[in-house]
């Protein structure tokens, strides 16, 4: 079965500063998506990414997904306290529309 | 355009009992998904539901069971709960006419809490 490990778990950064979390697979990506968890809440989409190479940006988040790495990155720049929150990939076996879920990235932004 | 409603958001029961969680899904949406999330770990997927049927399944036991709607809604029951079923579980709908060509939506969650 497929799994997913992002690093780091937690992360604690200067407002105003960059950042990147990384999620690595142990199987070949065939989508990735990123969400957004403030504690205890729902999920808010933020990206998916399908295609190697394929790079999307919303505001300030940049994702990237390297295929042949099975990797995928997420960079936020110049970050601000409006960011804080867990941060979790999710990639979709092949054929199925089920996720498997990293174990979330908890960021937190100091002003 | 609503999105995706779960109810209850809280609720608290005693080891033995059964819960009942609800969904509704995004309007246009046909598929509803569960998931559970422990605390501090990422979401784990229950089961999926497509035309009053189930059609994946994770790695849950039979006390896990579902059931969906004619309306595309959807019902969680988990029996004889344990304290390990505490979590916040979270129900996600999408478009199996559409796979792949956009985000799962996802509801706030129903926190429960097994005493």
């Amino acid at each position: 079965s497929q799994e997913l490990e992002q690093s780091p778990q937690s992360l604690i950064v200067q407002e105003g500063k960059n950042l990147t979390i990384n999620c690595t697979s142990s199987k070949t990506l065939y989508g990735l998506y990123w969400y957004k968890q403030k504690y205890g809440e729902g999920l808010i989409f933020l990206m998916m990414l399908q295609k190697g190479g394929e790079e999307k940006s919303h505001e300030k988040i940049t994702a990237k997904l390297d295929e042949k790495k099975q990797q995928s990155s997420l960079h936020i720049t110049a970050s601000q306290p409006s960011h804080a929150g867990i941060y979790l990939c999710g990639a979709s076996p092949r054929g199925a529309q089920k996720l498997v879920f990293g174990q979330g990235t908890r960021l937190t932004i100091n002003p | 355009d609503a999105g995706v409603t779960q109810s209850p958001t809280h609720l608290i029961k005693t080891r033995g009992q059964q819960v009942t969680l609800r969904c509704s899904p995004k309007s246009g949406h046909d598929t509803v998904s569960w998931y559970q999330q422990a605390l501090g770990q990422g979401p784990q997927f229950i089961f999926q539901y497509y035309e009053e049927e189930e059609r994946q399944r994770g790695n849950f036991p039979d006390r896990f069971s579902g059931h969906q709607f004619p309306n595309y809604s959807s019902e969680l029951n988990v029996n004889a709960l344990l304290l390990g079923d505490s979590a916040l579980y979270l129900c996600a709908s999408s478009s199996l006419e559409e796979p792949g060509t956009g985000e799962l939506f996802f509801g706030e969650g129903s926190r429960l809490t097994v005493l």
